[in-house]
């Protein structure tokens, strides 16, 4: 059983439009965090969540801890969004980090 | 200094080489972990370093070695790989345990032949 599942795996979108990753957990978590990887490149932090919505330039990720599922958003799509993006989160108890499959994200001009 | 830093950035080494990667961060976090990457994968954990302690091995073959010399600095040596080893080789910290903080460096994209 995956404690993370993320939807959908791969998105194509053109430029402009308004994109949603899902993402849903099966475990009781400390923070949940969005990540970003160009190709061949490091992960970069986006957010760290643990309740409600943050927001940074046209990028928005809420949480509902009741229903174990987070969304990130991003508005106005541009093609340098291209890249995976990553669910992780660290459990309540212990110090793994569970990492989701990724979306991979292809924005067109 | 909210970075990990990772160096290199890139590495080439042959099977019987000997060679160090290494992860530098200078935010007070103490639980320090590595991570490999293969293509299209999320990162597998490797270790976790919490308080300069080995606290999680996932069964590491014993070519990879850790080390964690202080609190903001951790190596994983690396001997006698395998081609199959080749791939990019992630840093990360957190505040504590519990993950709070949990910042990646780049990583470094190692290549066996």
């Amino acid at each position: 059983k995956n404690e993370v599942e993320q939807s959908p795996q791969n998105l194509t979108a053109q430029e402009g439009e308004f994109i949603t990753i899902n993402c849903s957990y099966s475990v009781g978590i400390s923070a949940l965090h969005w990540l970003q990887q160009h190709p061949g490149g490091g992960i970069v932090s986006l957010f760290m969540l643990s309740s409600g919505k943050k927001k940074h330039g046209r990028l928005i990720a809420t949480i509902n801890i009741q229903e174990k599922h987070s969304s990130l958003h991003i508005t106005a799509s541009h093609p340098r969004d291209s890249a995976v993006y990553i669910c992780a989160f660290s459990p309540n108890t212990g110090n793994q980090f569970y990492f989701g499959t990724g979306t991979s994200l292809t924005v067109i001009p | 200094d909210t970075e990990v830093t990772q160096t290199p950035k890139h590495l080439v080494m042959g099977m019987t080489n000997k060679k160090s990667l290494k992860c530098e961060q200078h935010m007070g976090h103490r639980a320090m972990y590595w991570y490999k990457q293969k293509a299209k994968k999320p990162p597998e954990l490797m270790f976790v370093y919490s308080y300069e302690k080995l606290s999680i091995n996932e069964s590491v073959p014993s070519r990879f070695s850790p080390e964690c010399p202080n609190s903001s600095l951790l190596n994983l040596h690396l001997h006698a790989l395998q081609p199959e080893d080749s791939a990019l080789y992630l840093c990360a910290s957190s505040q504590d345990h519990r993950g709070n903080g949990y910042t990646f460096g780049s990583g470094t994209r190692l290549t066996v032949v």
